[in-house]
């Protein structure tokens, strides 16, 4: 039963530090999405690829996260320098398409 | 942008009781409409979809309703056991980006 997997499950880290959280998609998937879920806002997407290519991150704050596809089996998220208001579960997802989207485990995150 | 309102928050049912959770859209470009379960500390799962040329698709004891004139979709979960206990989103598809409700959470009492 092929997942998603992301690392690290938890992290917690102290305002200014940088935070890079890895996804590996389901083999042969060619989307790939980041959403940070927190209770007030919800679900929110931050960035998405296909076939590697980055095609959105408007809802990525630009000025501190960065988003990469280095190859088809790892896709990272980066924040730098972290804030409190960062705090959140971080989860990657991935698909055969647009429609249907496989949630990893997420990574939650605790900035000090 | 779309905007999914999903309705109530929370839900109390008795075992065996109908849970019924609706959700509207705003844009009626949206074409994919699924939803995700979500146990405490848990990744969301997708549990059931549904795609705007279907008005009613239907899995066990989850079923899923779509109303395209009226923007809004209902989700449907009949002899209700306590392990349904959990938060249920649904999600509206434009383009690639899913849009979600701020989910329901859902009790079920012995």
């Amino acid at each position: 039963d092929a997942r998603v997997t992301q690392t690290p499950r938890d992290k917690v880290t102290e305002m200014g530090q940088e935070v890079t959280m890895r996804c590996q998609p389901i083999l042969g998937h060619n989307t790939v999405f980041w959403y940070r879920q927190t209770m007030m806002q919800g679900l929110e997407l931050l960035a998405y690829f296909r076939n590697r290519a980055p095609l959105d991150d408007s809802g990525m704050p630009k000025d501190r996260f960065s988003a990469e596809m280095p190859d088809a089996t790892l896709a990272t998220l980066k924040i730098q320098p972290s804030e409190p208001r960062d705090s959140a579960v971080y989860f990657c997802a991935s698909g055969p398409g647009e429609s249907e989207q496989f949630f990893g485990p997420g990574t939650r995150l605790t900035v000090l | 942008g779309e905007n999914v309102e999903q309705h109530p928050s929370t839900l109390s049912v008795q075992e065996g009781d109908s849970a019924v959770i609706k959700c509207t859209y705003s844009d009626s470009a949206s074409n994919y409409f699924p939803w995700y379960k979500q146990e405490l500390g848990k990744r969301p799962q997708l549990i059931i979809d549904i795609r705007s040329n279907v008005g009613e698709k239907k899995d066990q004891r989850i079923a899923v309703t779509l109303n395209k004139t009226a923007k809004h979709f209902s989700l449907h979960i009949t002899e209700t056991q306590p392990e349904d206990s959990a938060v249920y989103f649904c999600a509206a598809r434009r383009a690639y980006a899913l849009n979600f409700g701020k989910g329901t959470s859902l009790l079920v009492t012995p």
